[in-house]
């Protein structure tokens, strides 16, 4: 079946404009995280999605970070204003419930550049 | 709070050599699951290998096993007979079980030469 997908693949932004990052997880699976990776750091956390629950934000940098998920499946990250220290790899990735929730299935991420 | 160490950097190994990629831990929790990931240069991520440390046994995958040392907070990945294709960064991550919130190491960059 289809994997995790994202788009768009790369984004060129001026600093200040606002950015959304699309995530389509594989179908079924109820949990969807974001993460941020910048150059030569590991996976920042920034958010959790799980079924109906309420996500846990707690990973977002600041308010300018903001993500939805609708009808528990498409994802969208929206960064306001976008700063240059935001130029990062944007990876999404989804699991499934069960005994294989603890495996994450990533996509290919968004190359976010902020000039 | 709970932190992940991967140590080395950068590391190459000879096609069918084995290599070891270190990765350490600290956490005060005693249920957690440990996981390797392999980040081709194509940048999608794929699980590689997990460990839940309340089992003893070390996990293997094919060419890909663990040495997993929960006193020493120890979780060393290693990579039998390298191939070609085993050239990508690897990253370690730790879960506290029933948070699904990963966190992860700097990761290793793995070059597997000819």
């Amino acid at each position: 079946g289809a994997g995790v997908s994202q788009s768009p693949s790369n984004k060129v932004t001026e600093k200040g404009k606002d950015v959304e990052l699309r995530c389509d997880p594989i179908s079924g699976h109820t949990a969807l995280y974001w993460y941020r990776q910048s150059l030569g750091q590991g996976l920042e956390f920034l958010i959790y999605f799980q079924g109906n629950s309420a996500p846990d934000k707690s990973g977002l940098p600041s308010d300018r970070f903001s993500a939805e998920r609708t009808g528990g499946s498409v994802s969208t990250l929206t960064i306001q204003r976008t700063q240059q220290e935001d130029s990062a790899v944007y990876l999404c990735a989804s699991s499934l419930e069960g005994h294989r929730l603890y495996e994450q299935y990533f996509g290919p991420g968004t190359r976010l550049t902020v000039t | 709070a709970q932190t992940v160490t991967q140590s080395q950097p950068e590391m190459s190994v000879q096609e069918a050599e084995t290599v070891t990629l270190s990765c350490t831990y600290d956490t005060s929790e005693s249920n957690y699951y440990l996981f390797w990931y392999k980040q081709p240069p194509s940048r999608q991520m794929i699980l590689v290998i997990r460990q839940e440390a309340y089992k003893q046994q070390n996990a293997t995958e094919n060419r890909f096993s663990v040495n997993f040392q929960k006193a020493a907070k120890s979780f060393s990945l290693k990579i039998s007979d390298s191939q070609l294709g085993d050239t990508a960064m690897y990253f370690c991550a730790f879960m506290v079980s029933g948070t699904y919130k990963y966190i992860f190491g700097t990761g290793t960059r793995l070059k597997v030469l000819a």
